[in-house]
């Protein structure tokens, strides 16, 4: 399930299974998003990106979805594995304000 | 194929005492960029330098200054450090395009005491 904490939002999944982490966008003006992984005491690595123009894209086990009528963005990550624990946060940008704003992230756990 | 760079890892500084974390990514990239990362928030811009040659400030420089030396290596120099500065430090960097960064360095912790 899903709990907040004091610090990030966790998601526990079951190996195998699909895991969906969300995200609450704050500008409706975005037109750039981005999600990123990061590991423990690791950068962030890039997953997948999508541009306003489109509500869907997928890449290697992973689909993002976006619903700018709402602001929201969510990240799909099929068959889930032990390797996909990490931070996901996600990223919106309007690129003609020269604005990028993070989210603070979602920790999933993924129990083998 | 090393990416992005970052120097040193790790490092404890008193309050007062200067540093420079330093940065280079071997990807030909225009932009690139330092970001802090503090505890439940998210990554906040603190400098960019979208070519050589140019710098611009981010949403939280004050402290701190930077120097895009060539292409490849970008700087920040904490001139006097203080304990508010304690934090994870991201260089990251972007060939060109949107501003959001698609490569990131493996941080620098930074404790002031």
């Amino acid at each position: 399930g899903e709990s907040v904490g004091l610090h990030l939002p966790t998601l526990s999944v079951q190996e195998g299974d699909n895991s969906i982490i969300n995200c609450a966008y704050s500008n409706s003006a975005s037109d750039y998003f981005i999600w990123y992984k990061q590991e423990s005491g690791k950068g962030p690595q890039f997953i997948i990106d999508i541009r306003s123009n489109m509500d869907k894209r997928q890449g290697q086990r992973v689909t993002v979805l976006l619903n700018k009528t709402v602001k929201h963005l969510s990240l799909q990550i099929a068959a889930t594995q032990p390797g996909d624990s990490a931070v996901y946060f996600c990223a919106e940008e309007k690129t003609s304000y020269d604005k990028v704003i993070f989210g603070p992230g979602t920790s999933l756990s993924v129990i083998p | 194929n090393a990416g992005v760079t970052q120097t040193p890892k790790f490092q404890v500084l008193k309050t007062g005492q200067s540093m420079t974390l330093q940065c280079a990514q071997d990807m030909n990239h225009n932009s690139m960029y330092w970001y802090r990362q503090d505890p439940g928030m998210g990554l906040r811009l603190i400098y960019y330098s979208a070519s050589e040659g140019t710098t611009d400030k981010g949403e939280v420089p004050n402290g701190y200054n930077v120097s895009r030396l060539n292409k490849r290596e970008f700087s920040l120099r904490l001139e006097s450090a203080a304990p508010s500065q304690t934090s994870v430090y991201f260089c990251a960097s972007r060939y060109r395009g949107p501003l959001v960064p698609q490569h990131f360095g493996d941080g620098t912790r930074l404790s002031i005491l």
